[in-house]
């Protein structure tokens, strides 16, 4: 069973930074893209940012680009989301999820870690 | 980048009742593309539809997309109490951004 977990969440100043962790289990993580996805409670769904199984291609949404990192580490099997300068707009749960084989939709989705941005 | 309007908003309806959710593009787009996610309070969206009218894995037969163009369908033919949630689209062609719709909510009347 495909279990994704995330991690890293809480409460930062703006301007400050954060990373999120993601730990995957039951696939072959190194086969699969990945995403970040984060939705402000109450909110609608807004993707953020790609990457590709093996790091050769990443994408991100223009309201963080310059400003967060995708990363992963296939040996551990987990995604990272590196969020610098973040700003009270960037409040908001995010969600890990899976690239469903060749096709850019999610076909799994972990539970969330809340960001918030606040002094 | 593809604009995904939902509509209605908020649609209110009785168990067994059939529903009907709208999902129009901004511009034509490949049906291949199109998903649909369903989120209950304090979860995760769950994958119903992708490619517009394929059922993932464990999805129940009484949900059912369609559509092409610019004009897509989620139908639930017979709602059953667990169905009334927060449904989303989603646009996911072999270009970014990927997109979203506002959501619609199915609440029970």
């Amino acid at each position: 069973e495909v279990h994704l977990v995330e991690s890293g969440g809480g409460l930062v100043q703006p301007g400050r930074s954060l990373r999120l962790s993601c730990a995957a289990s039951g696939f072959a993580f190194g086969n699969y893209g990945m995403y970040w996805v984060r939705q402000v409670p109450g909110k609608g769904l807004e993707w953020v940012a790609y990457i590709a199984w093996n790091s050769g291609n990443i994408v991100y949404a223009d309201s963080v680009k310059g400003r967060f990192t995708i990363s992963r580490d296939n040996a551990k099997n987990s995604l990272y989301l590196q969020m610098n300068s973040l700003r009270h707009e960037d409040t908001a749960l995010y969600f890990c999820t899976k690239r469903a084989g060749n096709d850019f939709y999610f076909d799994y989705w972990g539970q969330g870690s809340l960001v918030t941005v606040s002094s | 980048e593809i604009v995904l309007t939902q509509s209605p908003g908020t649609l209110s309806l009785s168990p067994g009742e059939r529903a009907t959710l709208s999902c129009r593009a901004s511009q034509s787009v490949t049906s291949t593309y199109l998903a649909w996610y369903q989120q209950k309070p304090g979860q995760a969206p769950r994958l119903l539809i992708y490619g517009a009218s394929n059922r993932a894995t464990g999805i129940p037969d009484r949900f059912s997309g369609s559509g092409l163009g610019t004009d897509f369908t989620l139908a639930i033919s017979r709602l059953e109490p667990e169905d009334f949630a927060v449904y989303y689209c989603q646009h996911y062609g072999s270009s970014f951004p990927i997109t979203f719709g506002q959501g619609t909510r199915l609440e029970i009347k």
